[in-house]
């Protein structure tokens, strides 16, 4: 197994420019989340998805869009960068949606917007 | 709003003596506790989890203690050794309905760094 996947583990953007950072999992996993984490501060929930076809939003999400086409994918995606939105960021999963267990993260996308 | 906090952001501990972590969090209504480790460059990992109804909970050289009443979360690690040096994350959680899924709310972290 894999676990969590993410893609590209670096990107440099320009200010407006857009891109989508990429997340798979191989463990079947209903519950797939996006987190961004910035210096001296936590995980802060982004968009989050309980199954294929259906997502909600986090904490933070403006910025951001997320699909949930399959059960393995959940790419977010930024129409529009801005510096705000330089961070890591994580993907997670977990079988269980209501997370009484382990959430799986993935090794981070650092993402700089110039 | 509430929120999940640490009150050391950095512990140095002597290798071979005990850790102790602290959390504390604000949302009475949270019902399950996580606490991650995360290694430079890597994204957290699991470590061990508490449910409100319990007050402790022991793992492989690591015991967590939920304090309900003072809402204080604290993680324990005995023999701290040199690979125990990374940032500590409590997180809480409340059960929500399947629908509607659930959120964590993790706090700002921890650097435990440990010293031969």
């Amino acid at each position: 197994n894999a676990g969590v996947t993410q893609t590209p583990k670096f990107q440099v953007l320009k200010t407006g420019q857009s891109m989508t950072l990429q997340c798979a999992q191989d463990m079947n996993h209903e519950y797939m989340s996006w987190y961004r984490q910035d210096p001296g501060m936590g995980l802060r929930l982004i968009h989050y998805s309980v199954g294929a076809g259906i997502t909600d939003q986090g904490e933070v999400p403006n910025g951001y869009n997320v699909s949930r086409s399959t059960t393995e994918d959940f790419p977010l995606r930024l129409l529009s960068a801005a510096p705000s939105q330089t961070s890591v960021y994580f993907c997670a999963s977990s079988y269980s949606t209501d997370l009484t267990g382990e959430l799986f993260f993935g090794e981070g996308s650092r993402l700089t917007v110039l | 709003g509430e929120n999940v906090g640490l009150h050391l952001p950095t512990l140095s501990v002597q290798e071979g003596d005990n850790s102790i972590i602290n959390c504390a969090y604000s949302n009475s209504a949270s019902d399950y506790f996580i606490w991650y480790k995360q290694e430079s460059g890597k994204g957290p990992q699991f470590i061990i989890d508490i449910r409100s109804n319990m007050d402790k909970r022991q793992g492989q050289r690591v015991t967590v203690l939920l304090n309900k009443t003072v809402k204080h979360l604290s993680l324990q690690i005995a023999a701290t050794q040199p690979g125990d040096s990374a940032v500590y994350f409590c997180a809480e959680n409340i059960y929500m309905i399947k629908a509607a899924g659930n959120k964590l709310t993790f706090g700002g972290g921890t650097r435990v760094l440990v010293k031969p």
